[in-house]
């Protein structure tokens, strides 16, 4: 199984703030890594696919990049909508998995 | 516009099987989409289960092949999830998705609280 790993797990950050979650993969998934936000009760979101495509209706002030094994996920200016936990997830192959979250708080 | 609805028992007892559908709507489950079921046990992370085609094919996470079957039904446009010998492990919110061909997840239903008790 490819595994994913989520840095850092715990994210505090102030509204306006840029930050970046990184998401490492244990062997190379090319581009096939999405990016997803879920709120508490709520079911995950997309944000980003293909590593840097946005989903459509997303704003575009998350921005994804990388491809391999290395990959992050920015968000260019908080907004106090964002404060939530991002997933990452490999879709290179079978099974499928999941980065661990980051958690996402307002400082 | 797409939606996907998951419904099922929201208790199983230890050692039954868990039995969960997801009617989709606004869409036909036979256009070529995977579709897929992902757990999330209480206060963790998101666990991919398994994906099914519109034509059958099945891939499951090697953790759980031995206890899981996935169906689809085009006549109802609907897809189900069976869970056997479960356990207080399996306790979870269990969401059904749909994964356009070679994408992510991108369309989910709200999640269905499954709890394992006797």
């Amino acid at each position: 199984d490819i595994q994913m790993t989520q840095s850092p797990s715990t994210l505090s950050a102030s509204v306006g703030d840029r930050v970046t979650i990184t998401c490492r993969a244990s062997q190379s998934i090319s581009s096939w890594l999405a990016w997803y936000q879920q709120k508490p009760g709520k079911a995950p979101k997309l944000l980003i696919y293909k590593a840097s495509s946005l989903e459509s209706g997303v704003p575009s002030r998350f921005s994804g990049s990388g491809s391999g094994t290395e990959f992050t996920l920015t968000i260019s200016s908080l907004q106090p909508d964002d404060f939530a936990t991002f997933y990452c997830q490999q879709y290179n192959s079978f099974p499928y998995t999941f980065g661990q979250g980051t958690k996402l708080e307002i400082k | 516009q797409v939606q996907l609805q998951e419904s099922g028992p929201g208790l199983v007892k230890p050692s039954e099987t868990l039995s969960l559908t997801c009617t989709v709507s606004g869409h036909s489950i036979s256009s070529g989409n995977y579709w897929g079921w992902i757990r999330q046990p209480p206060g963790k992370g998101l666990e991919w289960i398994g994906n099914i085609y519109h034509s059958g094919s099945t891939y499951v996470t090697p953790s759980l092949k031995s206890r899981v079957a996935i169906s689809v039904d085009t006549s109802k446009n609907q897809f189900s999830l069976k869970l056997s010998s479960v356990t207080a492990a399996d306790t979870a919110v269990y969401f059904c998705a749909k994964m356009p061909s070679s994408d992510a997840f991108d369309i989910w239903g709200q999640g269905t609280v499954v709890t394992v008790s006797s």
